[in-house]
């Protein structure tokens, strides 16, 4: 049973760069396609982007310029960095994993840890 | 983006009740749907893929059905755990999106 475990700082100051890692356990991260999603209260659920073990991406347009996703296949672990946040990147960021059931909708997913923007 | 929107947005309910939450997509997404339960404080978790598919472990009062635009996630007789949030989700067409949410509460 593949477990998802996310990891950063529960704080970051606005401008500053939201960073978050992902580790896999339980299942190779070179397969499949590992994925961020973000929950908060004014704008639900928002798909942020994927990236697969070939280190293909894609991403949310909406947040597109700020995103970048990576993945270190030799520690089963990806990674999130947002840039230039402001309040209303504060949300619980989920990682997840996508493509082992009919498509890609998300079969496994992290607990989410609340991260908060503010100074 | 393709828009989801699920109705209604709060349903009550009794315990052994059958109830529909309905899902609807800005353009055809064939069947390329998901549905999630999210409890409190917890990730979603995934009940319904491809629109009708039951995942692994999920009981089967779980039912799914639709394509095209109009989706539909049936539970046949509720059950206690069943009190929780519903999520419908598309992953036909990127960026992929969710519906804004079904609460399903106790009557």
């Amino acid at each position: 049973q593949v477990q998802l475990q996310e990891s950063g700082p529960g704080l970051v100051k606005p401008s500053e760069t939201l960073s978050l890692t992902c580790t896999v356990s339980g299942g190779s991260i070179s397969t499949y396609y590992w994925n961020w999603i973000r929950q908060s209260p004014g704008k639900g659920l928002e798909w942020i982007g994927y990236i697969n073990y070939n280190e293909n991406t894609n991403y949310n347009p909406s947040l597109k310029s700020r995103v970048t996703i990576s993945i270190d296949t030799s520690k089963n672990q990806f990674s999130l960095k947002l840039s230039s946040v402001t309040a209303a990147d504060t949300a619980a960021y989920y990682c997840a994993r996508a493509g082992t059931v009919g498509g890609t909708a998300f079969d496994s997913w992290g607990q989410g840890p609340l991260v908060t923007v503010s100074s | 983006d393709i828009q989801m929107t699920q109705s209604p947005s709060t349903l009550s309910a009794s315990v052994g009740d059958r109830v529909t939450i309905s899902c609807r997509a800005s353009q055809s997404i064939s069947s390329w749907l998901a549905w999630y339960q999210q409890k409190p404080g917890k990730a979603p978790q995934l009940l319904i893929y491809t629109a009708s598919s039951l995942h692994s472990g999920v009981p089967s009062r779980f039912s799914g059905s639709g394509s095209g635009t109009d989706f539909t996630l049936t539970i046949s007789s509720l059950q206690p755990d069943d009190f929780a949030t519903y999520y419908c989700q598309q992953y036909h067409f990127y960026p992929y999106t969710f519906g804004q949410g079904t609460k399903l509460e106790i009557k």
